[in-house]
């Protein structure tokens, strides 16, 4: 198994531009998490998805961004319209019961947006 | 990673002793706990989690001990290698969501 993937490993984005991260889930999870990590506040949660269907999105910064899962193994997180602040390393994981084995990571996405 | 940096408590241990991380969770509720391993460019890796019923669980080279009157947990590496160098992150859990909150972490510096 490939385990979770993540692209682009690297984005450097101008201010304003969309910016789309993407994830594939490891085949048969049911269950897929976004984090935002930063050195000031640490692994944030930001959405996650459980049978595709968003559970919680408490913890997505504001209407710039926006989470979907148009199928059980894929799932793209955008910002729209990108500021710098949003410069943070994006990872998902997915999980097949998180609760038991917990989650697996993603290399992650590292985003700098200038 | 981003979680490198001056903010991290850490832990200086020699090769080949015993290493100790703590985490104080905050959460009374919580009933599921994970500890996680994150070396320099990577995402988190699962090293071993605890139901609350349990005080203790051991895997290899590996010991979490829970104490919930004092809400603190702990991992224990048994003969620490270079290799064991990371951030460590405890994270907690509760209720019948599948999500977990993590804590600030703890980089671990092995001395050869």
């Amino acid at each position: 198994d490939a385990g979770v993937i993540q692209s682009p490993r690297h984005e450097v984005t101008e201010m304003g531009q969309e910016v789309t991260l993407r994830c594939k889930l490891i085949s048969g999870h049911n269950s897929l998490f976004w984090y935002r990590q930063t050195m000031m506040r640490g692994l944030e949660l930001l959405i996650y998805f459980n049978n595709n269907v968003p559970i919680d999105d408490s913890g997505m910064p504001e209407d710039r961004f926006s989470a979907k899962m148009p199928n059980a193994s894929f799932s793209t997180l955008k910002i729209q319209p990108s500021e710098p602040r949003d410069s943070a390393v994006y990872f998902c994981a997915s999980s097949l019961n998180a609760r038991a084995h917990g989650y697996t990571f993603g290399s992650g996405t590292r985003l700098t947006v200038v | 990673g981003e979680n490198v940096g001056l903010h991290l408590p850490t832990l200086s241990v020699q090769e080949g002793d015993n290493s100790i991380i703590n985490c104080a969770y905050s959460n009374s509720a919580s009933d599921y706990f994970i500890w996680y391993k994150q070396e320099s460019g990577k995402g988190p890796q699962f090293i071993i989690d605890i139901r609350s019923n349990m005080d203790k669980r051991q895997g290899q080279r590996v010991t979490v001990l829970l104490n919930k009157t004092v809400k603190h947990l702990s991992l224990q590496i048994a003969a620490t290698q270079p290799g064991d160098s990371a951030v460590y992150f405890c994270a907690e859990g509760s209720g019948g969501y599948q999500k977990v909150t993590f804590g600030t972490g703890t980089k671990l510096q092995v001395i050869p």
